[in-house]
């Protein structure tokens, strides 16, 4: 069964330090992985795919499929950071749908 | 570019009263989503039409019903409302097939049964 593991509901870091969130996932085919940001209050946004292998407002993340993870790197955090965090793999055929994990509230302090 | 739009924004209903949610995407997208979004528990899909013409159970389908009315247009449907339906109702919307496509996301219903 597909799975997304966020194991952090809450994480707070200060401005300007670094910040990961982390994402683990159970699929057996092949992942297709994306993080969602929300900020309060408002609509989900897409952040980051992994495929794109993109940098999103200093955020990065890298799958590694030996350890199931994809997890989201910024190296100093701002306080327009402060969201709720989700990570999601889309599951293939023809369903197209995507399993969420229940999200990382980041606070990023002054 | 409205992208998906839901209506309405709020609403509040009494429990047994019976309540359409809207949502309509101007993207020509093939598949539509509706999640719900609780405290703790993330999002949750509760109906999808993975193209016009077919829907399909997500993982909490009871006590909704959904009807995908064209290309446009998903519509999400509580027959008769329970406390435990309250929540966060979001719609979505995707290309559907193919690689690397993410979805796109309403602004969101919050809808409390009292």
């Amino acid at each position: 069964a597909q799975r997304v593991t966020q194991p952090e509901k809450l994480l707070s870091v200060f401005k300007g330090a670094p910040v990961e969130l982390k994402c683990n996932y159970s699929y057996s085919g092949s992942p297709e992985l994306f993080w969602y940001v929300q900020y309060s209050r408002q609509r989900l946004q897409l952040l980051l795919r992994h495929i794109s292998r993109e940098s999103i407002k200093g955020f990065t993340a890298d799958l590694n499929k030996g350890e199931t993870s994809f997890h989201l790197k910024k190296p100093f955090a701002q306080e327009e950071d402060s969201a709720m965090y989700y990570c999601a793999l889309r599951t293939q055929g023809g369903s197209e749908k995507l399993v969420f994990g229940k999200g990382t509230k980041l606070t990023v302090n002054p | 570019n409205a992208g998906v739009t839901q209506t309405p924004k709020f609403q509040v209903l009494k429990t047994g009263q019976s309540m359409t949610l809207q949502c309509a995407q101007d993207m020509n997208h093939n598949s539509m989503y509706w999640y719900r979004q609780d405290p703790g528990m993330g999002l949750r899909l509760i109906y999808y039409s993975a193209s016009e013409g077919t829907t399909d159970k997500g993982e909490v389908p009871n006590g909704y019903n959904v009807s995908r009315l064209n290309k446009r247009e998903f519509s999400l449907r509580l027959e008769s409302a329970a406390p435990s339906q309250t929540s966060v109702y979001f719609c979505a919307s995707s290309r559907g097939q193919g690689r690397n496509q993410p979805q796109h996301f309403g602004d969101g219903t919050r809808l409390s049964i009292l």
